[in-house]
């Protein structure tokens, strides 16, 4: 059983275009988070959700739009893709937002721009 | 300035010899937790061990050990005996409290090759 699922796993597409992805956590957590991991492998929270509410937005551009239908699932919109969007996103999870719990990462999205 | 330093982009180990991943950090909250992180060539995140601030002994999984040394404000990551499988990118966070937003900051990673 895979604990926190995203989908796609590949995603190319023009520049331009609108994509989203899915996330999905079976884990019963409180907290979850979008990180996005650049091509030096630099690894930089953007979003994070508590019990469907917003409490972590980092300097991302408002292109991006997460939403969080339930606690279990934190999908991220992107409008108007750029070349720089290219990286691999990673969804995570964690128990909530006070302990010091590890977060539990999906696979990664790997987002490619032509 | 940065707050989680990794300074080793690279290190090389022979298989079975111990090899240590250093990580510095630099926050004001007296309550904050320290991660690492692993990340194999196919590319999922996978948490190896934890170290809470408050924590009197250092944290141990198996052959992961974390040296924490609160007053230099290190978290070296020590494997003990290498194995083949044990190269990946290694990633140090730390997780500030209230104080630092609760967010999770990651270091730059250091790249371990284990040489049979």
């Amino acid at each position: 059983d895979t604990a926190v699922s995203q989908t796609p796993k590949y995603l190319v597409t023009q520049m331009g275009n609108d994509k989203s992805i899915k996330c999905e956590q079976n884990l019963g957590h409180d907290t979850m988070y979008w990180y996005k991991q650049d091509s030096k492998k630099f690894l930089k929270i953007m979003f994070s959700y508590n019990n469907k509410e917003l409490i972590i937005n980092e300097t991302v551009p408002n292109r991006f739009s997460p939403k969080s239908p339930d606690k279990a699932h934190l999908n991220l919109h992107i409008n108007s893709l750029e070349l720089g969007d290219s990286a691999v996103y990673f969804c995570a999870s964690s128990q909530d937002i006070i302990r010091n719990q590890p977060q539990h990462f999906g696979d990664g999205t790997r987002l490619s721009i032509l | 300035a940065q707050k989680i330093t990794q300074t080793q982009p690279g290190m090389f180990v022979q298989e079975k010899e111990a090899v240590t991943l250093d990580c510095t950090y630099d926050t004001s909250d007296p309550s904050y937790g320290l991660f690492w992180y692993k990340q194999p060539s196919s590319g999922e995140m996978i948490f190896l061990i934890y170290q809470g601030s408050y924590d009197q002994q250092n944290a141990t999984e198996g052959r992961y050990s974390l040296n924490f040394q609160k007053a230099r404000k290190s978290a070296n990551l020590v494997i003990s005996a290498s194995q083949l499988g044990d190269s990946a990118m290694y990633f140090c966070a730390m997780r500030e409290g209230q104080g630092g937003g609760f967010k999770t900051i990651f270091g730059a990673g250091t790249r371990l090759f284990v040489k049979a």
